[in-house]
């Protein structure tokens, strides 16, 4: 079965730029995260959804930042305008239900670098 | 505070050696579960480990064990006769009411196995 597929693997951008991460869970799973993972704070939770509908956005850093579910297959995180400190690893990951119910399942990630 | 710490930061073994990594958590719940992710060097992270509260009975597989006690609020995570291929860095995680929060992750242990 597949996994949870991100795209794009790599993108270096430059600042200003609109920059769209997408991701594509796994079939069945109802929630759905993104994660930041940068080498000063680790792996940080950015958003998460539930049943296509977002519960926390409350780590997204800031209004540049955005994330959309529009259904239950896919999921992009959009950061506009992008600037240098944006320069991290993105994660999506995805679950059926939350922790109390299975683990969580972590796409490859991608890696976003703003120059 | 930080809610999962490793303070560990990076660990260096010989091959055959056995290693432990630490994973101290906090949390005012009484029912919480807790993880633990492995990252290899190609970036994925990849589940080992989930365990409730109630339950502190300690597990092996294979060479992999964990330690869960709930008096020093620590779930400890050992390898046996480590190899190369374990080299990597390991994350653990907790999800606090009874599961239904998401991860949030301890800031790693970078594990390096030397040949």
């Amino acid at each position: 079965d597949a996994g949870v597929i991100q795209s794009p693997r790599h993108e270096v951008t430059e600042m200003g730029q609109e920059v769209t991460l997408r991701c594509k869970p796994i079939s069945g799973h109802n929630s759905l995260f993104w994660y930041r993972q940068t080498m000063m704070r680790g792996l940080e939770l950015l958003i998460y959804f539930n049943n296509n509908v977002p519960i926390d956005d409350s780590g997204m850093p800031e209004d540049r930042f955005s994330a959309k579910m529009p259904n239950a297959s896919f999921s992009t995180l959009k950061i506009q305008p992008s600037e240098p400190r944006d320069s991290a690893v993105y994660f999506c990951a995805s679950s059926l239900g939350l922790a109390a119910t299975g683990e969580l399942f972590f796409g490859e990630g991608s890696r976003l670098t703003v120059l | 505070a930080q809610k999962v710490t490793q303070a560990q930061t990076e660990i260096s073994v010989v091959e055959k050696e056995d290693v432990t990594l630490d994973c101290v958590y906090e949390t005012r719940d009484t029912t919480y579960y807790l993880f633990w992710y492995k990252q290899p060097p190609s970036g994925e992270l990849v589940f080992l480990i989930r365990r409730n509260s109630f339950d502190e009975q300690n597990e092996i597989s294979g060479r992999y064990s964990w330690n869960f006690q709930k008096s020093t609020s620590s779930f400890n995570f050992t390898i046996t006769a480590s190899q190369v291929v374990d080299s990597a860095v390991y994350f653990c995680a907790l999800s606090e009411n009874s599961g239904n929060t998401p991860l949030v992750f301890g800031k790693g242990t970078r594990l390096s196995v030397i040949a």
